[in-house]
């Protein structure tokens, strides 16, 4: 049974383009949570998703960021139009309830230039 | 807004020693706490998740308890190990909402 897969791991970006994180839940997770870790900074929600469903987007900034969760594949976090302050490692974490433990993947670092 | 804050920030202890770290949260509305170890350049590793008043757990020489009346939770390791080192978090939910808020973490560095 893998492990939470984030991909890609290191994602280099200009600013103005688009950046698509996923990330795979381990098997027979349909809960899935997004984190962002700033530099200097711990982990920040962002969005909470089931499968078809966005549940808590309140930690997603309100431009610019969207997420999703098909009901086949990865879970997508779209970033369009990247700023220098979006750089920053993305996690994302599965579950099989809403809340038992969560399993961290190893994240995204994106660095846009 | 809900706020989680763990003391210390960051701790030095020598091989041997035991150490402990707190986790403080908001009492109302509690639902559940988790204890998660990362380290370096990995994702972190849930360690245990916490639901009742008095809950007590324990993983090895890493044990933790949990007081949701006055909103606080401590981890405690028994004969730190080098390989110990790593940053501790804590993440906190109340109930009738779906979101984890993490604490910043204890970095905790075990000398040899």
């Amino acid at each position: 049974n893998a492990g939470v897969m984030q991909n890609p791991r290191h994602l280099v970006r200009r600013r103005g383009q688009e950046a698509r994180l996923r990330c795979s839940p381990m098997k027979g997770h349909s809960h899935v949570y997004w984190y962002r870790q700033l530099p200097e900074e711990g982990l920040k929600f962002m969005v909470y998703l089931q499968k078809e469903n966005i549940i808590d987007e309140s930690g997603m900034p309100k431009e610019r960021f969207s997420a999703e969760f098909p009901k086949e594949g990865p879970s997508i976090l779209r970033i369009q139009q990247v700023v220098r302050g979006d750089s920053a490692a993305y996690f994302c974490a599965s579950s099989p309830l809403s809340g038992a433990e969560a399993f961290f993947g190893q994240g995204t670092r994106l660095t846009v230039v | 807004i809900l706020n989680v804050e763990q003391s210390p920030q960051s701790l030095h202890v020598q091989e041997g020693d035991s150490t402990n770290f707190t986790c403080s949260f908001p009492s109302s509305n509690f639902y559940a706490l988790h204890w998660y170890r990362w380290e370096t350049a990995k994702s972190p590793e849930a360690l245990f998740v916490m639901t009742l008043n008095g809950d007590e757990k324990k993983k090895g020489r890493i044990s933790a308890t949990l007081n949701t009346k006055e909103g606080y939770s401590y981890l405690y390791i028994k004969g730190s190990q080098p390989e110990d080192s790593a940053t501790y978090l804590c993440a906190f939910k109340t109930s009738g909402t779906y979101k984890y808020i993490f604490g910043t973490g204890t970095r905790l560095k075990v000398l040899a």
